[in-house]
């Protein structure tokens, strides 16, 4: 069974400053789709970041850009200039492209950007 | 456009009580996910309907959870009769293809006394 493990509850960063989150799964797919969603405070999710694990490239969203390592199964975010705005929770997730479409979250990662 | 909106936002039952959580989805969405969230653990998987039909309820806990979606629009989720365990945050999001972006309802907090 696919699982996503998100290793760090908490986390904070000085604002301006950059701080990476950690991700890792367990898959045997090949082709598949990994995604950041957040969700602040007392608000709902949205999605940050998506990568294909067909394209090498890192997946970048302005100040949000993303270090996958398949080999590794290793999907770390990194926020670049942190603003008092991405205090949030941060979930990873895991999704095949075949069979059922089920999304697979990790617990999540809540990050307290300090001003 | 409207997002995916859910109903109630808060609801406090004693356990042995029914609750029925709705969900509209984003209009045209034809894919429609429960989640469920117990506080510090993973966001958990619970069904998927494409249109009215159920593609995937393989986390749906146990037969007190029923989920219906009336002609491929809104969905409702019962707990019939709640028990404590199910306390938690249950998430409803809708896709127009997948995978592709999930998009979230706000969420319906439940609290089983």
């Amino acid at each position: 069974a696919q699982t996503v493990t998100q290793s760090q509850p908490e986390m904070s960063v000085q604002e301006a400053e950059t701080v990476t989150l950690s991700c890792t799964y367990d898959t045997s797919e090949s082709n598949y789709y990994l995604f950041w969603y957040k969700q602040p405070p007392s608000r709902q999710m949205i999605l940050v970041i998506r990568q294909e694990a067909y394209k090498q490239q890192n997946a970048t969203e302005n100040r949000f850009s993303v270090n996958f390592q398949k080999a590794a199964k290793s999907f770390s975010l990194k926020i670049s200039d942190s603003q008092l705005g991405d205090t949030a929770m941060y979930f990873c997730a895991f999704i095949q492209d075949s069979g059922t479409y089920k999304y697979i979250f990790g617990t999540g990662t809540r990050l307290k950007v300090l001003a | 456009e409207a997002g995916v909106t859910q109903f109630p936002s808060h609801s406090v039952i004693e356990k042995g009580q029914t609750v029925t959580l709705r969900c509209d989805p984003i209009s045209g969405h034809d894919n429609l996910y429960w989640y469920r969230r117990v506080m510090g653990k993973e966001i958990k998987f619970l069904l998927h309907f494409v249109k009215e039909s159920k593609q995937d309820e393989s986390g749906m806990p146990n037969n007190r959870f029923l989920a219906e979606r009336t002609g491929g629009t809104y969905s409702t989720l019962k707990v019939q009769p709640a028990e404590l365990e199910d306390s938690g945050v249950y998430f409803c999001a809708s896709s127009q293809a997948v995978p592709g972006e999930l998009f979230f309802g706000e969420g319906s907090r439940l609290t089983v006394l």
